[in-house]
Formats: structure tokens, sequence, C-alpha cells
């Protein structure tokens, strides 16, 4: 069974530095990985689908890394900022239908 | 504006009732699915569908119920036999597949009363 793990499961940075979150999977036999952002009390924002045949994905000041043969995701996001605060949660499809299997997120928190 | 409704923000359940969470979306995708969210746990999966009239259990549908009678809407109602049903319910749909990104609504959070 798919096992999607976060490590940590907090962080915090001052204003300005990069950001760096982990994701890592059991089985590298994966179709994409997906990031979400979820503030609290809210749904969660999709950020990036990375394709298990990609091993980079940006959009604007973020980056996803993809090494399946590792288990490995990297999220990077670049001069974070305090609204850049929030759970930054990644997902694999565990099944043809999309089912998700999600890691229980890393809350980051960018102090001024 | 295209996107996922969900309703209502904030619910509370009796001991013994029934209740039913409203997921609309307009986006024209053809799944749809629940979630269940726990404090320091990941989205579990509850139900989904991936056309009308169809759904699947996912790995913690016992004491939830769901229809799918129209492309729009996926109701879940959590049911008396749900013994712990306090959560944060999430609905998502995507254009359907393994390989569309998922799109989220912005949650329901229920309570016991």
């Amino acid at each position: 069974k798919q096992e999607v793990t976060q490590i940590p499961a907090a962080l915090s940075v001052p204003e300005g530095e990069n950001l760096v979150l982990n994701c890592s999977f059991t089985d590298s036999a994966i179709y994409n990985l997906q990031w979400f952002r979820q503030d609290p009390g809210k749904g969660l924002t999709s950020l990036l689908l990375i394709q298990s045949s990609q091993r980079e994905q940006t959009s604007g000041r973020l980056n996803a890394s993809l090494d399946k043969s590792s288990g490995r995701s990297t999220l990077y996001i670049a001069a974070s900022q305090p609204g850049d605060s929030a759970t930054y949660l990644c997902a694999v499809p565990t099944d043809s239908w999309g089912k998700l299997q999600f890691g229980a997120g890393t809350q980051v928190v960018v102090t001024p | 504006d295209g996107g996922i409704t969900q309703s209502p923000k904030y619910l509370f359940r009796k001991e013994g009732q029934n209740v039913t969470l409203s997921c609309e979306q307009n986006l024209n995708h053809d799944a749809m699915y629940w979630y269940r969210q726990d404090p320091g746990q990941g989205l579990r999966l509850i139900y989904y569908s991936q056309i009308v009239n169809d759904f699947q259990k996912g790995d913690i549908a016992e004491g939830y119920s769901v229809s799918r009678e129209k492309k729009e809407s996926f109701p879940l109602t959590v049911t008396s036999a749900q013994k712990n049903p306090t959560a944060f319910y999430l609905c998502a749909s995507s254009k359907g597949g393994n390989n569309q990104p998922q799109h989220f609504g912005d949650g329901t959070r229920l309570s016991i009363l």
C-alpha cells in the first residue's frame, strides 16, 4: 500500500529565506504527484501537478522536483513571504480513478 | 467564476441524527470526491464518483452514504452509524482519471451537539 510522508511536520523561517518542503512515497510507480496549500479552516488550493515523466515543474516562485527512483519530491518556494504561511500537502494517485493518498502536511510559518 | 461550493460551512449533529453535506461544482468535471480531515492527519477518502449514477467506496466509507444524480452535485450523508463524525469534510472534483489535478471546495466542519 502506498504511504506518503512529509517531514518535518512544522517549519518556521524568516521572511526572504527559501523554503524547502519534502515529500516521500513508498511505491515509486506513481502516475504523478500533486502539491497543495491549505490555509487554516479552508479547503486545499492546488499548486502544482508534476507528471511521472517530468523531473521539475515551475510556477512563479514555486518549483517542484520529482525523483521517482528515490521516492521523493521537493517543493521549493523562493524568497518566502508572510503570505506563504500555510500547511502544504502532497498527494499521489493510487489507482486509475484518481484516488489520492495524502501526506499529513508540513505547517509553515514565515516570520516578518 | 467556476468552482466548488460546499454548504453549510458549519454543521452540528445531534445523537441519532443523519445530516447531509452539500457539494456543487460548475467546472463541468466528471469526477467528484469526498474526503475527511482530522487534526494532524492527512485527508482520507470516503467516496468517489467518476460518472453520474455511479460511485465507489473509499478507505473509510462506513457510516456514510452518497448519491450522484446530477453531474454537478455529489451530496454526502453522515448517518447515525458513524460514531465519530466530528471532522472537517472536503469535496473535490476533477476531469477524471488519475492524471488530472483535483480542485477542492472550502469544506464543512461537522461537530456533535
